[in-house]
């Protein structure tokens, strides 16, 4: 099974403040995403990386993928109340026909 | 750009009742994928189709139908629906195994 563990699972912050999530499994991945889902949406893709150690930046957010692309971790700076969501990883492994998701970070950001 | 329709977007259904969930995308993807996701449980994989014609069981597939007679469409069934059924479902499509585009979602209540 290739399970994506996300912590935390919850995490409350005032806004201005800088934070990391994380994605880990003991699974090999080509590739993995991470999306954002807002109350009521679908989650939307943020961003892909596939090459290990890859860092992407998307304005504030800052996505890495580990060297072993066998985790991940999304950091956001100086957060706002917009940033309020759940932020899932997702990934393929070999061997597998479809994406499989973490259960997700359940971020709330506070004025 | 519609991306990824679900229709409808809410429904209450008594026990044993039957119904169809219509999921219409626009992006000439192969791939289409069914989720529910529940509090605490993530998105878990309903049933899957890699083309027209083509059907595969995901995680949680008992008591769900689904058909994708067309390429643009993938239909979830319920066949008799039981409380336990009580989720938000979301339909996604994809190109190949890459990044996943999401419908709005289905709130769906089984009284």
């Amino acid at each position: 099974t290739q399970l994506l563990e996300q912590s935390p699972q919850f995490l409350s912050i005032q806004e201005g403040e800088n934070l990391t999530v994380y994605c880990n499994s003991s699974s090999v991945f080509s590739s993995l995403q991470w999306y954002r889902q807002e109350p009521g949406e679908g989650p939307v893709l943020l961003v892909t990386v596939v090459t290990g150690g890859e860092v992407k930046k998307l304005k504030r957010l800052t996505f890495q993928f580990g060297d072993a692309r066998k985790d991940s971790s999304l950091h956001i700076t100086a957060a706002q109340p917009g940033d309020t969501g759940l932020y899932l990883c997702a990934g393929v492994g070999s061997g597998y026909s479809t994406l499989t998701f973490g259960k997700g970070t359940m971020l709330l950001v506070s004025p | 750009n519609a991306g990824v329709t679900q229709t409808p977007k809410f429904r209450v259904l008594k026990t044993g009742q039957s119904m169809t969930l219509l999921c219409a995308q626009d992006m000439n993807h192969e791939y289409m994928y069914w989720y529910r996701q529940d509090p605490g449980m993530g998105l878990r994989l309903i049933h899957y189709s890699v083309g027209e014609g083509t059907t595969a069981k995901g995680e949680v597939p008992d008591g769900y139908n689904v058909s994708r007679l067309k390429k643009q469409n993938f239909l979830l069934g319920l066949e008799s629906a039981a409380p336990s059924q009580t989720s938000v479902y979301f339909c996604a499509s994809s190109y190949g195994r890459r990044e996943a585009f999401f419908g709005q979602g289905t709130r769906l209540t089984v009284v």
